[in-house]
């Protein structure tokens, strides 16, 4: 994921807002994605966003995307301790799936 | 939702054998399906991109007559891996994209294959 950056750890408290960052380098990207894995499973498709949007909320889940600075967020509101897993975001400019590094989130008690 | 199965999750091979492993799209069809490989703590490597009907993509680096794929139906992907070494041992992931007009290029993943090498 050269192309792709992401800080590789965040921990929050449980109940806490989490703010995982992502920047890409590639604007030809029709859509931007989050993946979600936990430990010893495949990727979850947490949500996407199209990117002539600004901001896309899904229950817990909010993704914001800053096209002119080519940054895109994903906040997960009153985090839980489910929610402790690596964190993929995706860009796919050539319709293959381009990853970060991933972000390990550890939820504290 | 759009569910994509691996099989078998977990195998265990001596040094020289191949082993295959299965991705299948269950309730959609997948024209594409892409084959990753993941280290420990790592991203995931793509592969290959496996076309139905057609000689699968290798990306640079990833040996073709090691890394055997096989798109036979719109559901099923193959990867078998030859001759296997201990070095080949990591976590296989496939993912599917969804074909029809209306498809956003999202790629639904399986739940990954944990190969060991003895």
């Amino acid at each position: 994921g050269e192309d792709v950056e992401q800080s590789l750890f965040l921990s929050v408290r449980e109940g806490d807002s989490s703010v995982i960052n992502c920047t890409y380098t590639d604007s030809s990207s029709t859509y931007l994605y989050w993946y979600k894995q936990e430990p010893g499973a495949g990727l979850q498709l947490l949500t996407y966003i199209f990117s002539n949007m600004d901001m896309k909320q899904d229950q817990r889940l909010t993704v914001l995307l800053n096209k002119k600075d080519k940054h895109l967020s994903l906040r997960i509101a009153d985090t839980q301790t489910g929610d402790s897993a690596i964190y993929f975001c995706a860009e796919s400019p050539t319709r293959q799936l381009t990853f970060g590094s991933g972000t390990q989130l550890t939820v504290l008690p | 939702g759009a569910v994509v199965s691996q099989h078998p999750s977990r195998v265990i091979c001596k040094s020289g054998t191949s082993v295959k492993i299965e991705c299948r799209s269950l309730d959609f069809q997948a024209t594409t399906m892409f084959w990753y490989r993941q280290f420990p703590k790592k991203s995931l490597m793509l592969m290959a991109t496996s076309n139905e009907g057609s000689k699968a993509t290798y990306e640079q680096g990833v040996e073709k007559d090691k890394f055997l794929i096989n798109h036979a139906s719109l559901t099923l992907s193959t990867l078998t891996v030859t001759s296997a070494h201990p070095e080949d041992s990591s976590f296989y992931i496939c993912s599917a994209r969804e074909t029809g007009p209306i498809s956003t290029d999202t790629q639904y993943f399986g739940p990954g294959t944990r190969l060991t090498v003895l």
